[in-house]
């Protein structure tokens, strides 16, 4: 068990309706980073936030945003969705900004879109 | 632009069979960070091991070795003795730096590895 959690698991919607996906970082880490696995494009770095903020952005799509709350949780809404949406989503945390640091992965949320 | 190639697709072996994973890596930055994650059947990526780039000895870890060359940019991965257990996808990542003080992992496209009993 890493100690980042996501919920929910599994995740059922239809094509143009809105999901948000919530994690939880380990405790006492800042940084939350969010990664797409989809069977074409592999694993994909989405967004990254350092307590609160935003930091870098990659291959995220303007349909989808993110958000880190005070208490350090984060969201990721996903809206009007598409049927390539549908993948794998994990969370990841780590302690702070250096690239020494090791992202400890969330058992991720599979979406499917239909 | 980070790069990490894993060439090998699918392995098969069969069980206490030694198997090397294969992973080469593209940078320009001269401080950087390897990593090897396990994703087992249940979907979980499991961290495994972090290298960074100054440290080019090799580690082992029970059944588990990394050998590290930074003259081939090379991170492969040997499971000794393999077990059932040790099928799951494996990928090798590297850290990029995204700027406003972000790493990113840039990850391969895995490996997929089936021990048959």
């Amino acid at each position: 068990d890493s100690g980042v959690t996501q919920t929910p698991k599994h995740l059922i919607t239809a094509t143009g309706q809105r999901v948000t996906l919530r994690c939880s970082p380990r405790s006492g880490d800042l940084s939350v980073y969010w990664y797409q696995q989809s069977l074409d494009q592999g694993l994909q770095f989405l967004i990254h936030y350092y307590n609160g903020e935003e930091r870098a952005k990659g291959n995220i799509l303007e349909r989808f945003s993110a958000q880190q709350f005070p208490d350090l949780h984060s969201e990721l809404n996903l809206s009007s969705l598409e049927l390539g949406d549908s993948a794998l989503y994990f969370c990841a945390s780590s302690v702070g900004l250096a690239g020494t640091e090791t992202q400890y992965f969330g058992p991720g949320t599979r979406l499917l879109v239909l | 632009a980070q790069k990490v190639t894993q060439a090998q697709t699918e392995i098969s072996v069969v069980e206490k069979e030694d198997v090397t994973l294969d992973c080469v890596y593209e940078t320009r930055d001269t401080t950087y960070y390897l990593f090897w994650y396990k994703q087992p059947p249940s979907g979980e990526l499991v961290f495994l091991i972090r290298r960074n780039s100054f440290d080019e000895q090799n580690e082992i870890s029970g059944r588990y070795s990394w050998n590290f060359q930074k003259s081939t940019s090379s991170f492969n991965f040997t499971i000794t003795a393999s077990q059932v257990v040790d099928s799951a996808v494996y990928f090798c990542a590297l850290t990029a730096y995204s700027g406003a003080g972000s790493y990113q992992l840039t990850f391969g496209k895995g490996t997929k590895l089936s021990v048959i009993p």
